[in-house]
């Protein structure tokens, strides 16, 4: 059964320290969104990728978020320094993009982060 | 205005009534339009898709979708008590850096027995 997966579940940190998430899309996808869900925000956009490729991170702040995607079964977001305000679910999803248009995506079970 | 948009709820609902959810959007070009239920600390999973104007049937779930209005709506038919979840409503955003699925707050739903 295909699926998502994200690593690791659960985090939690103390503010400053660096956080890595992984994320395996699904074998043949070829998007891969970060999503950052809160109570109050809802889910937000912080970067996609196609084929690879960045296409758009400007949900992400650039002073402490990355996002990269080395290959294709391997995205990874990494904050540094963390802050207690970062803390959230994280989600990583992945889809099959066709033409213009982005397919379904699928999630992972996400990653529930706390920072001291 | 945010690009989608939804009634965050509760939406409550007596067992096996129908369930009405409504969501608008802002970009008029908008192709692909999505539906997905979350439950309490689970994920969200994708219930429909739609495309087209009209209705899209699938069991007891219609998408329905008026690119005129940008309006698109999701009714939960003969509604259980397992139907109670969050439903995210998610339109492809056309952008110049390349599409994007965005979503919108979400209506909780919750079915009474």
């Amino acid at each position: 059964d295909a699926r998502v997966t994200q690593t690791p579940r659960h985090k939690v940190t103390e503010m400053g320290q660096e956080v890595t998430m992984r994320c395996q899309p699904i074998l043949g996808h070829n998007t891969v969104f970060w999503y950052r869900q809160t109570m109050m925000q809802g889910l937000e956009l912080l970067a996609y990728f196609r084929n690879r490729a960045p296409l758009d991170d400007s949900g992400m702040p650039k002073d402490r978020f990355s996002a990269e995607m080395p290959d294709a079964t391997l995205a990874t977001l990494k904050i540094q320094p963390s802050e207690p305000r970062d803390s959230a679910v994280y989600f990583c999803a992945s889809g099959l993009s066709q033409g213009a248009f982005n397919e379904k995506l699928f999630f992972g079970s996400g990653t529930q982060l706390s920072v001291l | 205005q945010k690009e989608v948009e939804q009634n965050s709820g509760p939406l409550s609902v007596p067992e096996g009534a129908i369930a009405s959810l409504n969501c608008t959007y802002s970009d008029r070009v908008s192709q692909s339009f999505f539906w997905y239920r979350q439950y309490s600390g689970k994920s969200p999973e994708l219930i429909m898709s739609i495309y087209s104007n009209g209705d899209k049937e699938d069991g007891r779930f219609t998408a329905q979708l008026n690119k005129a209005s940008q309006y698109v709506s999701l009714l939960i038919r003969d509604s259980q008590p397992s139907d109670s979840a969050t439903y995210l409503c998610a339109v492809n955003i056309i952008k110049a850096a390349g599409n994007k699925l965005t979503f919108g707050g979400g209506t909780r739903v919750l079915v009474k027995p």
